[in-house]
């Protein structure tokens, strides 16, 4: 069954504070892998895409890894800020489908 | 570019009353969709649409209807509403695959709705 994981459910840092998400998918055939970053109220916006053949994609503070043969990514958030405070959702495609994982909520405080 | 854009942001129902979320994208994107979050779940997929004119089920498609007359627009219909159709209601749009390095989904702002 095609299933996106992610974890934790919800995280609390301090500002300036690293952290990292984790995505852990089981689909096949796999196009690629995004990050979206929802804020409260608002809808999903990408922050990286990453393909079969590439390891690491970086967005300003935030980078992303692929490990296509474990099945797994991370999504390393750097010298946090508040703004940071969102959902982060993992999505997976493949065959014309999107798998949507649950999302990490991360909260960061001053 | 306005991107995707979602009409109404919110919307109060009584069970059984029925009514229309408006969905436009003008990015000239072939793929439209329509998906439902709820709280502790991910994004579920209700319709979408390959190209103006066309529509296919998806996941939770149940007590929806949908329409796409116009390649720039992707209405979703609830004829009767139910409680169980409190959500918040995102609208994506999507070009017609190219490379993997570039196939994204844009999502608009979402709807709010519930159904009293």
């Amino acid at each position: 069954k095609n299933q996106v994981e992610q974890s934790p459910q919800s995280l609390i840092i301090l500002e300036g504070k690293n952290c990292t998400l984790q995505c852990n998918y089981t689909v096949s055939p796999f196009s690629n892998l995004r990050w979206y970053k929802q804020d409260t109220g608002r809808g999903p916006v990408s922050l990286t895409i990453m393909t079969f053949s590439e390891n690491t994609k970086s967005n300003g503070r935030y980078t992303a890894t692929l490990d296509a043969d474990t099945k797994q990514s991370s999504l390393h958030i750097t010298a946090s800020q508040l703004s940071d405070s969102a959902s982060y959702i993992c999505v997976v495609s493949g065959g014309n489908q999107f798998y949507f994982g649950t999302g990490t909520s991360l909260t960061v405080i001053p | 570019n306005a991107g995707v854009t979602q009409t109404p942001k919110f919307r109060v129902l009584k069970t059984g009353q029925s009514m229309t979320l408006l969905c436009a994208q003008d990015m000239n994107h072939e793929y439209m969709y329509w998906y439902r979050q709820d709280p502790g779940m991910g994004l579920r997929l209700i319709h979408y649409s390959v190209g103006e004119g066309t529509t296919a089920k998806g996941e939770v498609p149940d007590g929806y209807n949908v329409s796409r007359l116009k390649k720039q627009n992707f209405l979703l219909g609830l004829e009767s509403a139910a409680p169980s159709q409190t959500s918040v209601y995102f609208c994506a749009s999507r070009r017609e695959f190219l490379s993997a390095h570039t196939d994204t989904q844009y999502f608009g702002p979402g709807t709010r709705l519930t159904v009293l």
